[in-house]
């Protein structure tokens, strides 16, 4: 059974500061991985995709991926409220059609 | 820009009558899906299809048909509603990333 693991939370962090979201999963044939942002009520929006080991940057957000961990994260700097949503790690792997959804981790942003 | 769109927002049904979900994208991808999500659940695959007139059975099939007669389209059919498909439906399309439509909110009541 393939699996993607995420803390729940809530994760809180202050205005500014980084927050850290983490994600491990099961299968290690998985080699595509992403991170949705949802907000309440809306659907999942694509923010990122890594595919490589190491650190994919994109504004204020950056990927990181290490395959021989099986570990996943995104990092989010400069924080702002209006990051608070839910972030749903997803992986992918070769063949298959399906993408392995996490069950997200809650952000909270404070002001 | 990437476009997967929903027939509805918003549906309120009562119970035993017969639903049908409509999704179209824009982007000529191959791969489509239907996910239901409910609080604490997270998002769990009904069905998904890969091709015009395949059809593949997901996590939780039971109570749901779909058809993809078109490779831009991909709808899901609730025969016969009952309380417990309260829930937003949602769907996806994928060349190697999902993109998923803005939902459908099912009431049954």
């Amino acid at each position: 059974q393939k699996e993607v693991e995420q803390n729940s939370g809530p994760l809180s962090v202050p205005e500014g500061a980084i927050a850290s979201l983490n994600c491990t999963y099961s299968d290690r044939g998985s080699q595509s991985f992403f991170w949705y942002r949802q907000y309440s009520g809306k659907s999942p929006e694509l923010i990122m995709s890594i595919y490589s080991n190491g650190d994919k940057e994109d504004g204020r957000f950056t990927a990181q991926l290490n395959k021989a961990s099986q570990y996943v994260s995104l990092l989010i700097r400069d924080s702002q409220p209006s990051d608070s949503a839910t972030y749903l790690c997803a992986g992918g792997f070769t063949g298959g059609f399906k993408t392995i959804f996490g069950a997200g981790t809650r952000l909270f942003v404070k002001a | 820009d990437v476009k997967v769109t929903q027939s509805s927002r918003y549906l309120v049904k009562r119970t035993g009558e017969k639903v049908f979900l409509e999704c179209v994208q824009d982007m000529d991808h191959e791969n489509m899906f239907w996910y239901r999500q409910d609080p604490g659940l997270g998002l769990r695959l009904i069905y998904f299809s890969y091709d015009v007139k395949m059809k593949e059975k997901g996590d939780i099939p039971e109570g749901y048909s779909v058809s993809r007669e078109k490779k831009e389209r991909f709808s899901l059919i609730l025969e016969s509603t009952s309380t417990n498909q309260t829930s937003m439906y949602l769907c996806a399309s994928s060349g190697y990333e999902q993109f998923f439509g803005p939902g459908t909110r099912l009431t049954v009541l």
